[in-house]
């Protein structure tokens, strides 16, 4: 694997659901972001983890709950989602956070 | 707070039809300017980074420039496999030094 792999390419889970999102990472990079990409609009930042720490919570509903066990793995948690939260999930890694960022394919979430 | 503006929302040329997109952007102090493109379904892929006015950079047929309100993307001689959707994003100085701002995006489609 090289760059930055996201499991699953595809969800649908319903409003009462708990899933997770998995990000890995084979740069060496020490900082990890979870974004938001919805139809007709810019991409959103939601999390930003540096050496394995949270710098960054961009005021995200609590039903999205990141974890970042190691530099390498990063994890979004859902859980009681809603409709409005059907998006492209795209995680992102950097080698320092003021460096470019290197996107994931990202996982096409449908909240039935 | 940082405003990132791309124009035109979507542009059409015919191969070898040569243009530029724009991305207007407003930063307390701009750390770098990102050009990225997205390919349908897929996350966004790293183009290119400017860090003061007057800076160019090159890749292939693409050339991007800055200037203290703005970057422009030229595309010389375009071919259908540059058809995709570009992305601009600015990153200001701030103490974690990781928010990027993205703009909505600028649809390019190239025909043969």
């Amino acid at each position: 694997e090289t760059g930055v792999t996201q499991t699953p390419r595809h969800l649908v889970m319903g409003m009462t659901n708990k899933k997770s999102l998995k990000c890995e990472q084979h740069l060496g990079h020490n900082a990890m972001y979870w974004y938001k990409q919805s139809a007709k609009k810019p991409l959103e930042l939601m999390f930003v983890y540096s050496l394995e720490e949270r710098v960054e919570n961009n005021s995200v509903p609590s039903r999205f709950s990141p974890e970042c066990p190691n530099s390498s793995h990063l994890f979004l948690h859902l859980h009681t989602l809603q409709p409005e939260d059907s998006a492209l999930y795209l995680c992102a890694s950097s080698q320092e956070l003021s460096n470019e960022q290197f996107f994931g394919p990202g996982t096409r979430l449908t909240v039935l | 707070e940082d405003q990132v503006t791309q124009s035109p929302e979507a542009l059409r040329l015919q191969e070898g039809e040569s243009s530029s997109l724009n991305c207007s952007y407003t930063v307390s102090g701009l750390r770098g300017l990102f050009w990225y493109r997205q390919d349908p379904g897929k996350g966004p892929e790293f183009l290119f980074t400017l860090y003061s006015a007057g800076e160019e950079k090159e890749k292939e047929r693409l050339k991007a420039t800055l200037t203290k309100k703005e970057s422009f993307l030229h595309i010389t001689a375009p071919k259908p496999e540059d058809s995709a959707t570009y992305l601009c994003a600015v990153q200001a100085y701030e103490a974690s030094g990781s928010r990027l701002t993205f703009g909505e995006g600028t649809q390019l489609t190239v025909n043969p």
